[in-house]
């Protein structure tokens, strides 16, 4: 079956800009994650979503950064007046129950983001 | 404040000789451990976890370790092959922390035919 899936694969901005990265998590899969992976260092958990709702968003750096999961299954991240240290790949997982041990995320192959 | 270290970045080894891997961690509530494997432009591959009421979990040639007094626990692969050549992350999670995963920084193993 269909993994998690992340568009676009690639994305080189400009400064200032405005950016929005798209998850297709594992169908059926109530939870989905965020990560946000820096060259050289593991993944960085940013915002974890319990169906529509933002169960947990302390890992989002700063308020430029804000994700949205209107109908429980695709999530858009936005990162507004992006800075060259947003720089990094962004990942998105799922799994196909929130709050229980032995639940596995399931990752995308992630978002290269590039601010200039 | 790296919750979660993988001290060595590199690892090198010969097949059908044992990979081990090594992670320490620091935060003491961490009570669910996980391996995951990365290839280059894809996302990481879940690999085996354990709880910490282990100290032991197998499933194939993939072993994890669990040491809570020293909060040091161990990935063994053996025997090693050429296509396990990857980044190797250790991640931690908390019950009371909820779903979120710590990583640590990766380690790159190279598998030599």
């Amino acid at each position: 079956g269909a993994g998690v899936s992340q568009t676009p694969s690639n994305k080189v901005t400009e400064k200032g800009k405005y950016v929005e990265l798209r998850c297709d998590p594992i169908s059926g899969h109530t939870a989905l994650y965020w990560y946000r992976q820096s060259l050289g260092q593991g993944p960085e958990f940013l915002i974890y979503f319990q169906g529509t709702g933002a169960a947990d968003d302390s890992g989002l750096p700063n308020d430029r950064f804000f994700a949205v999961r209107p109908e429980g299954s695709v999530s858009t991240l936005k990162i507004q007046r992006t800075e060259r240290g947003d720089s990094a790949v962004y990942l998105c997982a799922s799994s196909s129950r929130g709050g229980v041990r032995g639940n596995e995320q399931f990752f995308g192959p992630g978002t290269r983001l590039t601010v200039l | 404040d790296q919750q979660v270290k993988q001290n060595s970045p590199s690892l090198s080894v010969q097949e059908g000789r044992i990979s081990i891997l090594n992670c320490d961690y620091t935060n003491s509530m961490f009570d669910y451990f996980l391996w995951y494997k990365k290839y280059p432009a894809e996302g990481p591959t879940f690999l085996i976890s354990i709880s910490s009421i282990k100290d032991k979990n197998e499933d194939g040639r993939f072993t994890v370790f669990l040491n809570k007094s020293a909060k040091h626990l161990s990935l063994h692969i053996v025997p090693s092959q050429p296509g396990d050549s990857a980044v190797y992350f250790c991640a931690a999670s908390a019950q009371e922390y909820g779903n979120k995963l710590v990583f640590g920084a990766g380690t790159i193993l190279r598998v030599k035919s």
